[in-house]
């Protein structure tokens, strides 16, 4: 059980374009979802929290109109990156949980954005 | 200072080995303890969630906790190339999934044959 998906495992994009980042809960029903950064042989980072129908809570220093966060519903929340710059590049994941002891995370996305 | 401190590595051991990962921390408030695994462009995965001082054994793993010191380890023996990967601690000071985790920078570790 706790299985969290992520899509898309890997994106390309150019600068100034958007891109959006799903989370799936697929077998429990996540009232809340994390969303992290990761560089490379560093640890996470948290970005932000989401609860289901509420806005998101950020942290210091993360910009809320650069990335947008929506949790629409108990099983799905999105990440967009919006105009992506070459400083965005990072592996994101998120992870997810319910009413459970601690956080179940996603296999990553990995941003490039040239 | 950091909150979470963890030797980066890279730690290398033969197969076999006992392997011994480390992570000490700052803030007393930290309750509730964690130990990830991570492979290469991976997600973590949950190997070891403890809540008190003492030791709590899983396998071929066991975590320990030392409020006292404010220090906690994993102990992963008879280890196996498949072991090699980063182990990252996590704390946090609420109990329950929707609370802040803290996390170390993690551990790489190699297991070689």
């Amino acid at each position: 059980g706790a299985v969290v998906s992520q899509h898309p495992s890997r994106v390309i994009c150019k600068s100034g374009t958007s891109v959006k980042i799903e989370c799936r809960s697929l077998d429990f029903q996540a009232t809340t979802m994390f969303w992290y950064r990761q560089f490379p042989k560093q640890s996470l980072m948290l970005m932000a929290t989401s609860n289901e129908g509420s806005k998101a809570t950020y942290e210091q220093g993360v910009e809320k109109d650069k990335f947008l966060i929506n949790h629409a519903s108990l099983t799905l929340s999105t990440l967009t990156v919006t105009s992506a710059h070459p400083e965005d590049s990072s592996f994101y994941i998120c992870s997810a949980t319910s009413a459970q002891e601690t956080q179940y995370f996603g296999p990553g996305t990995r941003l490039l954005v040239l | 200072q950091k909150e979470v401190e963890q030797d980066p590595g890279p730690l290398s051991v033969p197969e076999g080995a006992i392997v011994s990962l480390n992570c000490t921390y700052s803030n007393s408030a930290f309750q509730y303890f964690m130990w990830y695994r991570q492979y290469s462009r991976k997600g973590p995965e949950l190997l070891m969630y403890t809540y008190s001082s003492g030791n709590k054994e899983d396998g071929r793993f066991t975590a320990q906790v030392d409020k006292s010191s404010k220090y906690i380890s994993l102990f992963i023996r008879d280890s196996q190339p498949s072991d090699s990967a980063t182990y990252l601690c996590a704390m946090s000071v609420v109990a329950g999934g929707g609370n802040k985790l803290t996390f170390g920078t993690g551990t790489q570790l190699k297991v070689e044959l």
